[in-house]
């Protein structure tokens, strides 16, 4: 059965934390994603990767990062934690450039900042 | 530019009645198109796509969609609506460019009434 992880489901920080969320996939699917999801805007996407150390940006980039060093491992990074990013943040992948597939997704890591 | 517009973030149904999602989506390019469903603390996980094969696909649990290029809609139906379908439904475009970027649309959120 295909799975894509995320380390954890709930999270509280304060204000100007460092917080890391990590996805790890077990599908080695090229491609992987953030997503963050709030209440009447959908999923907007963040960052995606395309493979190992290859990353760019997505819609709303503004406030993280990300890190790829292995093929099945994704992490997105909040430099400095702001209320406004309390949210649902969702991790995805999928196979390479021209699979028009599905894309798998975690359960979501829902972050409050204080 | 693609875009997802999701008519109606709300829909609430009796359990046996009709179950219709409304999409319409803008997209210079062929588009392909996704609907995805998310129960509650779940991520999301595909129910159909349309990748410019049969205008009408089936997806799982019985719902079903329509590509309409005339009118930029792609909704989702299901003839009889069961209480396990109670969940946030999002309708999807691929982002050209490839490597499987999607925008979403906000969501619907479906109740079923007894």
């Amino acid at each position: 059965d295909v799975k894509v992880t995320q380390s954890s489901r709930y999270l509280v920080k304060r204000t100007g934390e460092k917080v890391f969320l990590e996805c790890v996939q077990d599908m080695d699917h090229e491609n992987m994603f953030w997503y963050r999801q709030d209440p009447g805007l959908g999923l907007r996407l963040i960052y995606f990767s395309y493979d190992v150390k290859m990353k760019e940006k997505g819609d709303i980039p503004e406030g993280y990062s990300v890190s790829r060093e292995k093929k099945e491992r994704f992490s997105l990074i909040l430099e400095s934690a702001s209320t406004n990013q309390t949210s649902m943040y969702l991790c995805a992948s999928s196979f390479g450039r021209t699979n028009t597939g599905e894309l798998f997704f975690g359960e979501g890591s829902r972050l409050t900042v204080l | 530019a693609q875009s997802v517009t999701q008519l109606g973030s709300h829909v609430s149904v009796s359990e046996g009645a009709l179950v219709l999602l409304r999409c319409n989506y803008s997209s210079s390019v062929p588009p392909y198109l996704f609907w995805y469903v998310q129960y509650p603390n779940q991520g999301l996980q595909l129910l159909l796509k349309y990748t410019s094969a049969a205008t009408l696909v089936k997806g799982i649990n019985g719902f079903e969609a329509e590509f309409k290029k005339s009118e930029t809609s792609f909704h989702l139906t299901k003839p009889s609506a069961h209480m396990s379908d109670a969940a946030e439904y999002f309708c999807a475009v691929r982002k050209s460019g490839g490597y499987n970027k999607l925008i979403f649309g906000a969501g619907t959120r479906l109740a079923v009434h007894p």
